[in-house]
């Protein structure tokens, strides 16, 4: 079964509008950890930002935040104001806790193109 | 002065030879790990190591191999190669195996012909 859905294949937004990027997860450890990492085409993965299950508030980093819906298990990734150089591809990431072996699997990704 | 080093970032090499690609973190973690990408971007963990111990060993071929003399280095070794191991190998490192965000190496394009 899926453990991570990222339901966009591609997505497109125009360059200075904010986008949200779809991450649903499923997991029956109480305790495990959200990840979004961004690969341009260049090909290495850039960690973007990090969500505890057990944290309160949403993640944010800079221009990145993670809206975290816990009782839905989503964990969306909002990018503001868009800039040409955040077309990439886009995981969603989930490290599950010790009935899960500790292991981070990854979803299918999103490809953005952020139009000019 | 890179965080995490693979070498080589290409290879190419023919069906049947054994090849290895090494990896090296200067972060002082604890955990360091290999990833596959496949050719439609999928990543699937292969191995995991925690202060030198193997702590994920998820379902691959045993051609593959692991090695960590310490942990600071993650190789890895692929016997007898065939056409469907062509991808690109990611090594990273954790702080711990409670990772709170991988470093990734830059990857190793790998290709059998």
């Amino acid at each position: 079964a899926q453990k991570i859905t990222q339901t966009q294949p591609g997505m497109f937004v125009q360059e200075k509008e904010a986008v949200t990027l779809d991450c649903t997860y499923d997991t029956s450890d109480p305790s495990y950890g959200l990840f979004w990492y961004k690969q341009p085409s260049s090909g290495e993965m850039i960690f973007l930002i990090y969500q505890g299950s057990y944290d309160q508030q949403n993640a944010t980093e800079g221009r990145y935040s993670l809206n975290f819906q816990k009782a839905r298990k989503s964990a969306n990734l909002v990018i503001s104001a868009s800039q040409l150089g955040d077309s990439a591809m886009y995981f969603c990431a989930m490290r599950e806790g010790n009935t899960g072996g500790f292991k981070t699997i990854f979803g299918a990704g999103t490809r953005l193109f952020v139009k000019a | 002065d890179t965080a995490v080093s693979q070498t080589p970032k290409y290879l190419v090499t023919q069906m049947g030879n054994d090849k290895s690609i090494k990896c090296e973190q200067n972060l002082g973690h604890d955990t360091m790990y290999w990833y596959k990408q496949d050719s439609k971007k999928f990543l699937k963990i292969m191995f995991s190591y925690n202060n030198k111990e193997l702590i994920i060993n998820e379902t691959v071929p045993n051609r593959f191999s692991p090695k960590s003399p310490d942990k600071a280095h993650l190789n890895l070794h692929i016997n007898s190669l065939e056409l469907g191991d062509s991808a690109v190998y990611f090594c990273a490192s954790s702080q711990d195996r409670d990772n709170y965000g991988y470093t990734f190496g830059s990857g190793t394009r790998l290709t059998v012909v």
